[in-house]
């Protein structure tokens, strides 16, 4: 079946850079993504990667694949109070557009 | 462009009360999903539809719940009877073939 897995907590200090983790099951995803939630809101979409790809850089933002080990992570350079959030990681089950969301991690930046 | 949109941002309603979530895509995209948000077992698809048609229909709780897609540009998800535990946040999502699938701002449901 499929599953995607997330710690729920990480606490860093404004300025420094933040990793986030993933592992998934689906190794037929083609995509997988990265969603912030801010208190209240809805999910925005951050980044995504295809899976023919190691690396994606956007800004403060990098994505690293590990398709071998079905690992995913988001790293995000220069962390802000604002980007305090809980974070998801998603897969595309089975190529039929149905997203399979991790639980969130918690982000939380102090400054 | 305007994103996905959803009505009612918040409703409060009583047990056994029709409850019904309206949802507009964006415009183009061709799959529409509803997902149910809550703390104990977080993002959940209910239903997606692709170009209308409902192709996956697993993740609807039980027959109190039902969604309906008439044309490319709404859907609905209704709940009848209501039940508190149906109190959750109600997201609807769309997307175009490319996959990249975007959130509304969801339906903040509370049944009491």
């Amino acid at each position: 079946g499929e599953d995607v897995e997330q710690s729920l907590f990480l606490s860093v200090r404004e300025g420094d850079s933040s990793v986030i983790n993933c592992t998934y099951t689906d190794s037929s995803s083609t995509y997988l993504y990265w969603y912030k939630q801010e208190p209240g809101a809805g999910l925005q979409l951050l980044t995504y990667i295809f899976s023919n790809m190691d690396m994606k850089q956007d800004q403060r933002l990098t994505v690293l694949l590990n398709k071998k080990d079905k690992h995913l992570s988001l790293r995000i350079a220069d962390t802000q109070t604002g980007d305090s959030a809980i974070y998801f990681c998603a897969e595309v089950y089975n190529q039929g557009g149905k997203l399979i969301f991790g639980q969130g991690t918690e982000l939380s930046v102090k400054p | 462009d305007a994103g996905v949109i959803q009505s009612p941002r918040h409703e409060v309603t009583e047990m056994g009360q029709e409850v019904t979530l309206r949802c507009k895509p964006i415009s183009g995209h061709n799959s529409l999903f509803w997902y149910r948000q809550t703390m104990m077992r977080g993002l959940e698809l209910l239903i997606y539809f692709n170009n209308n048609v409902p192709i996956d229909d697993s993740g609807m709780p039980e027959d109190r719940f039902s969604a309906k897609m008439p044309n490319a540009s709404f859907s609905t998800l209704k709940i009848q009877p209501s039940e508190p535990r149906d109190s959750a946040v109600y997201f609807c999502a769309s997307s175009l073939m490319d996959y990249t699938i975007y959130f509304g701002e969801g339906s903040w449901l509370t049944v009491v």
